[in-house]
């Protein structure tokens, strides 16, 4: 039971270039979500999914996008990469629609856009 | 909108004491749940106590305990007999209930460093 993996763990890009993240979790949960953290600050949302196939804005969509093709599965793609992206970037899932419920964190991905 | 409001950006305690970490919350849900994490140096985050909004007690896990006071809206964290290892940043975090419109998405405040000195 590996719970939530992220892919890459660090990234270098150049402005302008393009890349995907993916978040893998394998605890059958419905629930999954991007977030940014930037130095000083916490977590931020980006984007989350309810469910395979659905995916939905949240505080901070601009220049990403998602997709969620299989339920295990939830991709965060940079069109075309900007220095206000050089971010730490977390997966999260969770496991149903209570808000009693923890969500669990991947390691994260360290990217940097010169 | 939820609104997380931590006002300690660093905390210094020494070894074997105790510490209290500040969160204050904003929202208009009437139930909702806070979450606090700790993200150690090497960067993952690591679930440590939730606390319902309906819950009567306060929400205790080993040498964490939740003083949550609805009426103020606070929800601190004490950490019991501070060990080096608990060396961190602590994010306090909000998940929303009936408002939420389904996304369930952690609310996070900025955080605070804790260093514990020897």
């Amino acid at each position: 039971n590996a719970g939530v993996t992220q892919t890459p763990k660090f990234r270098v890009l150049k402005t302008g270039q393009s890349m995907t993240l993916l978040c893998a979790q394998d605890m059958n949960h419905e629930y999954m979500y991007w977030y940014r953290q930037d130095p000083g600050m916490g977590l931020r949302l980006i984007h989350y999914s309810v469910g395979e196939g659905t995916t939905a804005k949240g505080e901070v969509p601009d220049g990403y996008n998602v997709s969620r093709l299989k339920k295990q599965n939830f991709l965060l793609g940079l069109e075309s990469a900007a220095p206000s992206q050089t971010s730490v970037y977390f997966c999260a899932s969770s496991y149903g629609t209570a808000f009693t419920y923890e969500q669990y964190f991947g390691p994260g991905t360290r990217l940097t856009v010169t | 909108a939820q609104k997380i409001t931590q006002t300690q950006p660093g905390m210094f305690v020494q070894e074997k004491e105790a510490v209290t970490l500040d969160c204050t919350y904003d929202t208009s849900d009437p139930s909702y749940g806070l979450f606090w994490y700790k993200q150690p140096s090497s960067g993952e985050m690591i679930f440590l106590i939730y606390q319902g909004s309906y819950d009567q007690q306060n929400a205790t896990e080993g040498r964490y305990s939740l003083n949550f006071q609805k009426a103020r809206k606070s929800a601190n964290l004490v950490i019991s007999a501070s060990q080096l290892g608990d060396s961190a940043m602590y994010f306090c975090a909000m998940r929303g209930g009936a408002m939420d419109t389904g996304r369930r998405a952690l609310t996070f405040g900025s955080g605070t460093r804790l260093q514990v000195q020897p």
